[in-house]
């Protein structure tokens, strides 16, 4: 089945380290999106990518880094300079991309990052 | 003020009933309107999306666009328990050459046996 694979799905860390997070697609898009989620706010841009080895900072990319060096692949490490990290990653991808406006979205499951 | 608003809730209805969820939104360059649903500790899902003003229907839910408004509606007709989850609203708007999306904070609906 085609679809994208977050990992871990929940993840620990203490202050001050730096953690990655997974995110695989077999769905042959081009675009991948990294979204931060918290209660009572709207799904936020961190990063996005419409091709490999390119990728563009979204609306909260300060504290984040990613890259792109395979089509299926969209790692997001969370550093130590990102003051309130605890929140729920979702990593997404698309066909269209996002120079169109009917840019469909096909999600992860997320992942839960807590830091202690 | 948000760029779009959306009731957090919960909303919560008998089975059968008829609900509706909305969306207020204060660009009105927005021309593109999704409605996501996320159950609980999963990703969104796209259920529909519009382009600007009107009505589009899909089996039990439907989705309307009231630009003078600055307004969206999703209706679920003859709700079940399995359509128990939080709906995010998106809408999008051209900037620069690409288009970005602006998210709804989401309403979680509740569907009673």
């Amino acid at each position: 089945d085609g679809g994208i694979t977050q990992s871990p799905k929940y993840l620990f860390r203490k202050e001050g380290q730096n953690v990655t997070l997974s995110c695989e697609q077999n769905l042959n898009h081009d675009a991948m999106y990294w979204y931060r989620q918290d209660p009572g706010q709207g799904l936020r841009l961190i990063y996005y990518s419409q091709i490999v080895n390119d990728f563009q900072k979204g609306d909260i990319a300060e504290g984040y880094s990613v890259s792109r060096e395979k089509k299926e692949s969209f790692p997001l490490t969370v550093t130590s300079a990102q003051k309130n990290p605890t929140a729920f990653y979702l990593c997404a991808s698309s066909r269209q991309g996002a120079s169109s406006g009917a840019n469909v979205l096909t999600f992860g499951a997320g992942s839960r990052l807590t830091v202690l | 003020q948000k760029e779009v608003e959306q009731d957090p809730g919960p909303l919560s209805v008998p089975e059968g009933a008829i609900v509706s969820l909305n969306c207020t939104y204060s660009n009105s360059a927005f021309q593109y309107f999704m409605w996501y649903r996320q159950y609980s500790r999963k990703g969104p899902e796209l259920l529909m999306y519009t382009y600007s003003s009107g009505n589009k229907e899909d089996g039990r839910f439907t989705a309307q666009v009231d630009k003078s408004s600055k307004y969206i509606s999703l209706f679920i007709r003859d709700s079940q328990p399995s359509d128990s989850a939080t709906y995010l609203c998106a809408m999008s708007h051209r900037r620069g050459s690409n288009y970005q999306l602006i998210w709804g904070a989401g309403t979680k609906l509740i569907i009673k046996p």
